[in-house]
């Protein structure tokens, strides 16, 4: 089935540094969502990409859509302590089904 | 306005029991999604729900697992005689619309099954 291979799979990193991390597909989407997700929660969405090319960004978070339509990056800029995660990509290959890539733990160290 | 609410937030079954899962949508949402999350992986998708009617259940297992969204009331996620494998978290999402522009999905809190 098709898959999301997301990287880095960790992260850990002094507050303030910027964080980047993407996300790739074996096939076109035509939506990128990034969500964040806490421990004992559910994902919270974070950024939506629904053009080739698009750039969008949410305070400190940017994201793209590639202009491949395979791929979507998310940037996160002057990290604090409460940026600490998983973040997740997610794509729809179909109208219905949402895929999800294998996240990123973030950790930030004050 | 209220978000996505699940409930139980923590269900522990036996073996062979039955679990039931309840979602309620957000205000205004008629499409509901059901997903599973095991731990250190990401959200499987499980089925798609809108009022009344399945749209997708492919990611659903044939057996002992079967979901609804009736007219009134939650959508329901049901597992039958459930095995230590059914353990993991279970995730509802609503949208205010499938099709169209408008693909964000928003996520409840989660349901984390306990099997023992």
């Amino acid at each position: 089935g098709q898959q999301l291979n997301q990287s880095p799979q960790s992260m850990f990193i002094q507050e303030g540094e910027d964080v980047s991390m993407n996300c790739t597909s074996s096939s076109i989407f035509n939506t990128w969502l990034w969500y964040k997700q806490d421990p004992g929660e559910g994902p919270v969405l974070l950024i939506a990409l629904y053009k080739a090319g698009e750039l969008t960004s949410n305070g400190r978070l940017t994201a793209q859509f590639g202009i491949t339509r395979k791929d979507s990056f998310l940037n996160i800029s002057a990290s604090i302590p409460s940026d600490v995660g998983i973040y997740f990509c997610a794509g729809y290959p179909s109208r219905s089904k949402l895929i999800f890539g294998q996240g990123t733990t973030l950790q930030v160290k004050p | 306005n209220a978000g996505v609410m699940q409930n139980p937030r923590h269900l522990v079954r036996r073996r062979g029991q039955e679990a039931r899962l309840r979602c309620s949508p957000m205000k205004g949402h008629s499409h509901v999604y059901w997903y599973r999350q095991l731990p250190e992986e990401g959200l499987k998708f499980m089925v798609y729900l809108q009022k009344e009617n399945i749209i997708d259940e492919s990611g659903m297992p044939k057996e002992r697992f079967s979901a609804e969204f009736p007219k009134e009331g939650p959508s329901i996620l049901r597992i039958q005689q459930v095995v230590r494998g059914d353990s993991a978290a279970y995730f509802c999402a609503s949208s205010p619309q499938g099709q169209g522009s408008s693909y964000e999905q928003y996520f409840g809190p989660g349901t984390r099954l306990t099997v023992t």
